[in-house]
């Protein structure tokens, strides 16, 4: 299997900061890395396909870079809504793996 | 729009066997753009993918799994299903039905948790 390592695992932020997370996957994934949200209580959301476009209806401050074994992704002004769980995931080999997530707290 | 919901039993006792049915609304199942799945996560901790089925009946089982699930699909009735066999403590989780358009998973049922206990 892939494995799929995120960093840090937590993380705090002010509103209106520059968040970054980074995921390193075991091998070369080419671009075949998504990114979702997941919020307290609720099922993951997709957020980033294909490394770096985003699912229509996702805000703009998110984005996401990278290819082979690095990537990140960046909220480019943190708002409150953003409180939640981040994971990547790759989809390149079977069975698909995803990190082991980004907890983001408000400071 | 679509939607997806999970149903089945939220208490499985230890040896049995794990049964949740996901019931696909706003969309058909029988569409050959998608993949029917299901992904699990236990407590507190991070998703595991368990496997997922075409339209068409065929499967793909996580390995680590594989030897205790069966995913099949009642394309009559729009719903996919999970079993899972011999269960143990460590198979209790949130279990999620979704679909997957090959490259992302565009669409999560709610989540239902299963507790294995007696």
């Amino acid at each position: 299997d892939i494995q799929m390592t995120q960093s840090p695992s937590s993380l705090s932020a002010s509103v209106g900061d520059r968040v970054t997370i980074t995921c390193q996957a075991s091998q070369d994934i080419t671009n075949y890395l998504n990114w979702y949200q997941q919020k307290p209580g609720k099922a993951p959301q997709l957020l980033i396909y294909d490394a770096y476009n985003l699912e229509m209806g996702v805000p703009s401050r998110f984005s996401g870079s990278g290819s082979g074994t690095d990537f990140t992704f960046t909220i480019s002004s943190l708002q409150p809504e953003d409180i939640a769980t981040y994971y990547c995931q790759q989809y390149d080999n079977l069975p698909y793996t995803f990190g082991q997530g980004t907890k983001l707290e408000i400071k | 729009q679509v939607q997806l919901q999970e149903s089945g039993p939220r208490l499985v006792k230890p040896s049995q066997t794990l049964s949740l049915t996901c019931t696909v609304s706003g969309g058909s199942i029988s569409s050959g753009d998608y993949y029917w799945s299901w992904i699990r996560q236990p407590p507190g901790k991070g998703l595991e993918w368990i496997g997922y089925i075409y339209y068409s009946g065929s499967t793909y089982y996580n390995p680590s799994l594989k030897s205790r699930v069966t995913i099949l699909i009642d394309t009559s009735k729009n719903q996919f299903s999970l079993n899972l066999s011999s269960v143990t403590a460590a198979d209790t989780a949130v279990y999620y039905c979704a679909r997957d358009r090959s490259t992302a998973v565009d669409y999560w049922g709610q989540g239902t948790l299963v507790t294995v206990s007696s």
